[in-house]
């Protein structure tokens, strides 16, 4: 089935070990985002990527940074993971011929040592 | 910017009860409202969305309507059955390549 990946779906890293979550689709979506959950919060977008152009938000802090190698394949890098980076992080593609529609990964839970 | 309320932010119900969750959106552009299931340790799934072009939708017994006049819109939930456990979002878009703009939730539980 068509569908949106990542892995690992637990990390565990120590406080100023960079870390990569990576991010797969089968769904040949040309924008791809990542969002940061915490508990009990909804999803907050970190950035996206319209097909090859990058999109930051203006209060993402530049410790998180991304790559999209190719239209399958996104990444997110934590350079230094503070204690306040733990959270859920999900990914998510949107077809922007289908303007709106985005779908959802299982997420990675990342915990910060 | 967009902002969305959500209300309320946990709702218990009985099983075989409606729920019904509200939402305000601030910006008249939005065009695009979509709801999402959220279980325990899982991604968020979409469930049901509606544009600005229409009133309402609905899909077996779940039904999203939209008053844009009065920049709100609902999710509502017949027949409620204990799967339907989960944390809700709703959420706002204003056009391509803008962000998805999430309320803070509702935890929806269906006792039985």
């Amino acid at each position: 089935d068509a569908m949106v990946i990542q892995n690992p779906r637990y990390q565990v890293t120590q406080f100023g070990k960079p870390v990569t979550l990576s991010c797969s689709q089968t769904l040949n979506h040309n924008v791809m985002y990542w969002y940061q959950q915490k508990s009990s919060q909804a999803p907050k977008l970190l950035f996206h990527y319209y097909d090859k152009d990058f999109n930051n938000e203006a209060d993402t802090p530049d410790n998180f940074q991304s790559r999209r190698p190719n239209t399958s394949f996104c990444f997110l890098d934590i350079r230094s993971p503070g204690l306040g980076d733990a959270a859920m992080y999900l990914c998510a593609t949107s077809n922007s011929g289908r303007e709106g529609e985005q779908f959802f990964g299982p997420g990675t839970r990342l915990t910060v040592l | 910017g967009e902002n969305v309320e959500q209300h309320p932010s946990t709702l218990s119900v009985q099983e075989g009860d409606s729920a019904v969750i509200k939402c305000t959106y601030s910006d008249s552009a939005s065009n695009y409202f979509p709801w999402y299931k959220q279980e325990l340790g899982k991604g968020p799934q979409l469930i049901i969305d509606i544009r600005s072009n229409v009133g309402e939708k609905k899909d077996q017994r779940i039904a999203v309507t939209l008053n844009k006049t009065a920049k709100h819109f609902s999710l509502h939930i017949t027949e409620t059955q204990p799967e339907d456990s989960a944390v809700y979002f709703c959420a706002a878009k204003q056009r391509a390549g803008t962000a998805l703009i999430f309320g803070k939730g509702t935890t929806l539980s269906v006792s039985s």
